[in-house]
């Protein structure tokens, strides 16, 4: 069965360095997010990409994060300089179309720990 | 924007016992539910989901109700077994839109 993988599982940073998470969705899927979810919070939506650019983001993703598709099949978050309240697991999807209905497949996740 | 609440936070049923988790949503324009399922180590799975143009939805030990009026929407799996022992969480998105606003997730344990 196709899936989402995302690497590293886990990922540990300084303040302020750069992190750049991986994740190759699934083949023939066209539309792809990144979704975050701090310890004991909510699974939180931060962005979705279609057609080589950002479709839709939420106000969390501000101007520290970035995503690119630099591949047929890598589908990237960089977060510039990170802050401690940065760390969160970091979950990629995909989906094959947009919409209602439209199932979107997630990877296992990063787990992103800032110290 | 949307708000999803979702309770209980944990449950413990025995095997063989159903298990209902509800959940509530804030923006009427909402219009489809999914719900996941997260074991340990993996990310969330779709397992059902119900659009809400339906009332119900069943498929075979999982069933979703939606009540649009009211603005929530449960989850029911009956003759629960060990395998379901989980993190579910429910979710909501409007049209044409995959932004899906997640619930806090609830932890099912169902004891053999």
């Amino acid at each position: 069965e196709p899936e989402v993988t995302q690497t590293p599982s886990h990922q540990v940073t300084q303040m302020g360095q750069e992190v750049i998470l991986r994740c190759v969705p699934i083949s023939n899927h066209l539309y792809f997010y990144w979704y975050r979810q701090i310890l004991g919070q909510k699974v939180e939506f931060l962005v979705s990409f279609y057609n080589n650019e950002i479709s839709e983001k939420s106000e969390i993703f501000d101007d520290q994060f970035s995503v690119e598709r630099p591949d047929g099949s890598n589908f990237t978050l960089k977060i510039r300089s990170t802050k401690l309240e940065d760390s969160a697991m970091y979950f990629c999807a995909s989906s094959a179309d947009r919409g209602p209905g439209t199932e979107a497949f997630f990877g296992q996740g990063t787990r992103l720990t800032v110290v | 924007g949307e708000n999803v609440e979702q309770h209980p936070s944990t449950l413990s049923v025995q095997e063989g016992d159903s298990a209902v988790i509800k959940c509530t949503y804030s923006d009427s324009a909402s219009n489809y539910f999914p719900w996941y399922k997260q074991e340990l180590g993996k990310g969330p799975q779709l397992i059902i989901d119900i659009r809400s143009n339906v009332g119900e939805k069943k498929d075979q030990r999982i069933a979703v109700t939606l009540n649009k009026t009211a603005k929530h929407f449960s989850l029911h799996i009956t003759e629960t077994q060990p395998e379901d022992s989980a993190v579910y969480f429910c979710a909501a998105s409007r049209v044409l839109s995959n932004q899906f606003y997640f619930g806090t997730g609830t932890s099912l344990t169902v004891i053999p």
